[in-house]
């Protein structure tokens, strides 16, 4: 219930590519679902979130699309470059104000020149 | 912007031996956490704090302890070092105003077992 399911577990995208990253949960108390990009050798940095109550939120090249219904959401990041290269996370709070995140276990993608 | 510091950025310890990782964050928020970030396994929660003096257990606090004497400072420590808690360990802050909801992680603590 507490789980967080993200796929694929790695992704190599050419240059001027669109990136998907899906994630999935299960549990309908979940109120915010952010995206965390991390570089070797540092800590992850929040790039684009997103609360149950929106479908879609942009952000310049990073967009996640939300369903509800599906219990589902994605991270797609639109012409993709070689400086998008990362691990990428996604998340979901169930710990209302006070917070708790649960992470998927991230993708590591890679765009190619 | 928030500031989340972790005072070492790699530490070789022994076996058996008792460790301290530091986390200071500068905003005055009352959510702390502590996470470690194994390949395969992402990121798990080990402890986190509410307020000064507060703590509860995540997902996998077996092994560690943590204080939080002072708002700003949150330390996880492993009261006796085992090869199986070499890692990366994460500290986050949280800021948990609705419009400027988010954690900041520090850059981590990389620890070496041995």
């Amino acid at each position: 219930q507490q789980q967080v399911k993200q796929s694929p577990q790695s992704l190599i995208v050419q240059k001027g590519g669109i990136s998907i990253i899906n994630c999935a949960y299960e549990n309908t108390a979940f109120d915010y679902f952010p995206w965390y990009q991390q570089f070797p050798g540092k800590g992850p940095a929040l790039l684009i979130a997103i609360r149950p109550d929106v479908s879609e939120k942009k952000e310049g090249r990073f967009t996640i699309s939300f369903n509800k219904s599906a219990k589902q959401f994605s991270l797609h990041i639109m012409d993709s470059q070689p400086g998008d290269s990362a691990t990428y996370f996604c998340a979901a709070n169930f710990g209302g104000s006070q917070g708790n995140l649960i992470f998927g276990k991230g993708t590591k993608l890679s765009v190619k020149p | 912007d928030v500031k989340v510091t972790q005072s070492s950025r790699y530490l070789v310890k022994r076996t058996g031996e008792k460790v301290f990782l530091e986390c200071v964050q500068d905003m005055d928020h009352e959510n702390m956490f502590w996470y470690r970030q194994d390949p395969g396994l992402g990121l798990r929660l080990i402890y986190f704090s509410y307020d000064v003096k507060m703590k509860e257990k995540g997902d996998i606090p077996e092994g560690y302890s943590v204080s939080r004497e002072k708002k700003e400072r949150f330390s996880l420590i492993l009261e006796s070092a085992s090869t199986n808690q070499t890692s990366m360990y994460l500290c986050a802050s949280l800021s948990s105003g609705r419009a400027s909801y988010g954690y900041t992680f520090g850059s981590g603590t990389r620890l070496t077992v041995v």
